[in-house]
């Protein structure tokens, strides 16, 4: 079942913070975060395992909720080396089932 | 950091052929791998689940005949388009989780694959 992932896209100027959201109807295994630039792979940026776990990564950071059904990825500051297309990733049963994909655009 | 690494990451190939895709962990052992196809601007589909071993686990909807599945190694998975067509035309990623890590999944920078 592929999570459901919003906003489809988001435009921000440098030093804008933005929100992206995933969630699914089961509660799950573990949620990841990548983010994927034109043309290339999609590169890890967290895993997130726990209910109510929040994790950072310098100026990006995630939150689980304590049902473990939902997440959001928290962009602050935006730099503009965080365009990209950013996923979930929901994993249930050994497998990974990605969201439709948030396009994040930063402009000077 | 683990590093994955895929190959061939273009290939153009007649409608009919066969072709084949490698996709190796560098630095790590991977008792799992992941095939994804990605079509533009479109999310990641999984396509299989590669045990080392054993049999790949199908996608609802993924032909096994179609595409061969084949994870030899702890380092090594092979996804093989067989009898290819235009429609196959895709970008084809996998991923590998390391065995002795903690679930994050790594990709490789896929293939491209054009059938004409």
């Amino acid at each position: 079942q592929q999570p459901v992932q919003s906003p489809q896209a988001v435009i921000l100027r440098e030093g804008e913070d933005a929100v992206i959201n995933c969630s699914s109807s089961k509660a799950l295994y573990s949620v990841h975060w990548y983010r994927q630039k034109h043309g290339e792979a999609p590169v890890f940026l967290m895993i997130l395992l726990k209910g109510g776990e929040q994790k950072g990564h310098e100026k990006i950071s995630a939150s689980f909720n304590e049902k473990k059904q939902q997440s959001s990825l928290y962009l602050t500051a935006s730099q503009l080396s965080y365009s990209g297309t950013y996923f979930c990733g929901t994993e249930l049963n050994n497998d990974m089932r990605f969201g439709a994909g948030t396009r994040l655009t930063v402009k000077p | 950091g683990a590093v994955v690494s895929q190959h061939p990451s273009r290939v153009i190939c007649k409608s009919g052929t066969s072709v084949k895709i490698e996709c190796r962990s560098l630095d790590f052992q991977a008792t799992t791998m992941f095939w994804y196809r990605q079509f533009p601007k479109k999310s990641l589909m999984l396509m299989a689940t590669s045990n080392e071993g054993s049999k790949a686990t199908y996608e609802q909807g993924v032909e096994k005949d179609k595409f061969l599945i084949n994870h030899a190694s702890l380092t090594l998975s092979t996804l093989t388009v067989t009898s290819a067509h235009p429609e196959d035309s895709s970008f084809y990623i996998c991923s590998a989780r390391d065995s002795q890590g903690i679930y994050e999944q790594y990709f490789g920078p896929g293939t491209r694959l054009t059938v004409t």
